[in-house]
């Protein structure tokens, strides 16, 4: 089983529509998470870090099941500059930390 | 404002030659990373650098791969024999203090082993 496993997509979505999109890790061990963006040929840009309380940044979502081992992004209102690659990301607590990245899903958001 | 910059932002080489990756942080970092994504995979983890010391390292940071930070700003990574399959983004990635759990990446360099 991957570490981090996301769907590839892409998810195509109108200007306004809600999009969700799910990560799974395997180590019941992980204590961060992080969305982050990523937009063509450029580096990973933070989105949002995920708190196990769930955590809400304007029209971003973050949510974090334990006992289920997934995290979840919810976009609302999605807008064309949404459009790019989300990727999740994952570490221990322990050691120096090194992130866990999934491949990522690609979002398209057209007019 | 960028926490890290990186140089060059494309470098092209022959393979068999060495190339030097340059990482500048911006404020004090405590932490650094260098990941790496071929074109089309994911976000790789290469190698984690702490007290200018490799704290941790992946399979893919074999001996052809080096790291160091000889004048306590630039961290740089060396590819000292490059393969065709090194051609790459390379990313680094740094982390303020050991409470902070989030990296930040700077803008990559471009890697094309020919």
């Amino acid at each position: 089983r991957k570490e981090v496993e996301q769907d590839p997509g892409p998810f195509n979505v109108p200007e306004g529509a809600t999009v969700a999109f799910n990560c799974t890790y395997s180590n019941s061990a992980s204590q961060s998470f992080f969305w982050y963006r990523q937009d063509c040929r450029k580096e990973p840009k933070l989105l949002m870090s995920v708190y196990s309380s769930g955590n809400e940044d304007g029209r971003f979502t973050a949510q974090l099941n334990r006992a289920s081992q997934y995290i979840s992004l919810l976009i609302r209102d999605s807008k064309l500059s949404d459009s790019a690659t989300y990727l999740c990301a994952v570490n221990l607590e322990t050691g120096f930390q090194k992130l866990v990245f999934g491949t990522g899903t690609r979002l398209l958001v057209s007019p | 404002e960028p926490e890290v910059t990186q140089t060059p932002s494309h470098q092209v080489t022959q393979m068999g030659q060495e190339v030097i990756l340059r990482c500048v942080p911006i404020s004090n970092h405590l932490y650094f990373y260098w990941y790496r994504q071929i074109l089309g995979q994911k976000v790789e983890f290469l190698v984690s650098f702490y007290n200018n010391e490799i704290s941790e390292k992946s399979e893919i940071f074999d001996d052809q791969f080096s790291v160091e930070r000889p004048d306590g700003s630039n961290f740089t990574l060396k590819i000292r024999s490059t393969k065709l399959e090194d051609s790459a983004m390379y990313f680094c990635a740094v982390r303020r203090e050991r409470e902070a759990k989030t990296q930040y990446f700077g803008p990559g360099t471009r890697l094309l082993v020919l």
